[in-house]
C-alpha cells in the first residue's frame, strides 16, 4: 500500500474559524511533511516530522499548527487564517531520516473567505 | 545553494510526438533526482527517480538519465498520449542532510489528439 490519504478533500472556512486537516499513511514511513501549493507553482515545504518529532519548521506563521499524534497520522490545525492562505495543502511521507522519494497525498483544497 | 531549473512551459504537442522536458540542477553534495507528475486536481505522483550518476530512471514509457557531467536529468518519452497531459516537476534531494525536496518551477504539458 503506497497511499497517503488526506481529509477533507475541500474545505471552506472563514477567517475566524478553527479547522483541522488530517493526513494518514500506513507504509511504516517515519517522516511526514506538510506542503502548501499555490496555483501554477511548485509545492512549498511548511513542516517536517521525523520519528514523530518536529524537525523542520520553515518559518510558518503560528496560525498553522502541526501535530503528529503517532507515526501514521499528521494533522494541521488552522486558526485565524487569511484569504492569502487559500491553497492546496499537500501531505507527504518518506521512509525516514535518509530521504529518498516522498509519497504525496491528493491534497486538501482550502478556501479562506 | 541547491536549485533546479526546468524548461519553461507550457509545452503543447500532438499525440504520438516525442517529448523532452529539460531539467538541470545545482547541488552542493550528491543529490538524488526525481520527476514528479501532477494531474489536474490531484496531488503529486512520483514518476521516476535516479540516485547516482549514470542511473536511468524509467516508468510508464518515461525515462531520465542522471548526467553528473552536465548536471542534468532530462525527461523523455518516445510517444506521448493525451493522458500524459499534466504538470511535471523535476526535484532533487541530498542523500545526507536536510529532509527537503527542492523543486523546479514545473512544466505544464498539453497533448492534443
Amino acid at each position: 500500500d503506497t497511499e497517503v490519504t488526506q481529509t477533507p478533500k475541500h474545505l471552506v472556512m472563514g477567517m475566524t474559524n478553527k479547522k483541522s486537516l488530517k493526513c494518514e499513511q500506513h507504509m511504516g514511513h517515519r517522516a511526514m511533511y506538510w506542503y502548501k501549493q499555490k496555483a501554477k507553482k511548485p509545492p512549498e515545504l511548511m513542516f517536517v516530522y521525523s520519528y514523530e518529532k518536529l524537525s523542520i519548521n520553515e518559518s510558518v506563521p503560528s496560525r498553522f499548527s502541526p501535530e503528529c499524534p503517532n507515526s501514521s497520522l499528521l494533522n494541521l490545525h488552522l486558526h485565524a487564517l487569511q484569504p492569502e492562505d487559500s491553497a492546496l495543502y499537500l501531505c507527504a511521507s518518506s521512509q525516514g531520516r535518509t530521504v529518498y522519494e516522498q509519497y504525496f497525498g491528493p491534497g486538501t483544497r482550502l478556501t479562506v473567505t | 545553494g541547491n536549485s533546479v531549473t526546468q524548461m519553461e512551459g507550457p509545452v503543447t504537442l500532438s499525440e504520438e510526438a516525442f517529448l523532452t522536458i529539460n531539467c538541470t540542477y545545482t547541488a552542493t553534495g550528491y543529490p538524488s533526482l526525481f520527476w514528479y507528475v501532477q494531474y489536474p486536481g490531484e496531488g503529486l505522483q512520483l514518476l521516476l527517480k535516479a540516485t547516482k550518476a549514470d542511473d536511468k530512471g524509467s516508468n510508464k514509457g518515461f525515462e531520465a538519465t542522471y548526467r553528473k557531467e552536465t548536471t542534468s536529468f532530462h525527461l523523455e518519452k518516445g510517444s506521448v498520449q493525451v493522458s500524459d497531459s499534466a504538470v511535471y516537476f523535476c526535484a532533487l534531494t541530498l542523500i545526507q542532510g536536510a529532509q527537503k525536496l527542492v523543486f523546479g518551477q514545473g512544466t505544464r504539458l498539453t497533448i492534443n489528439p
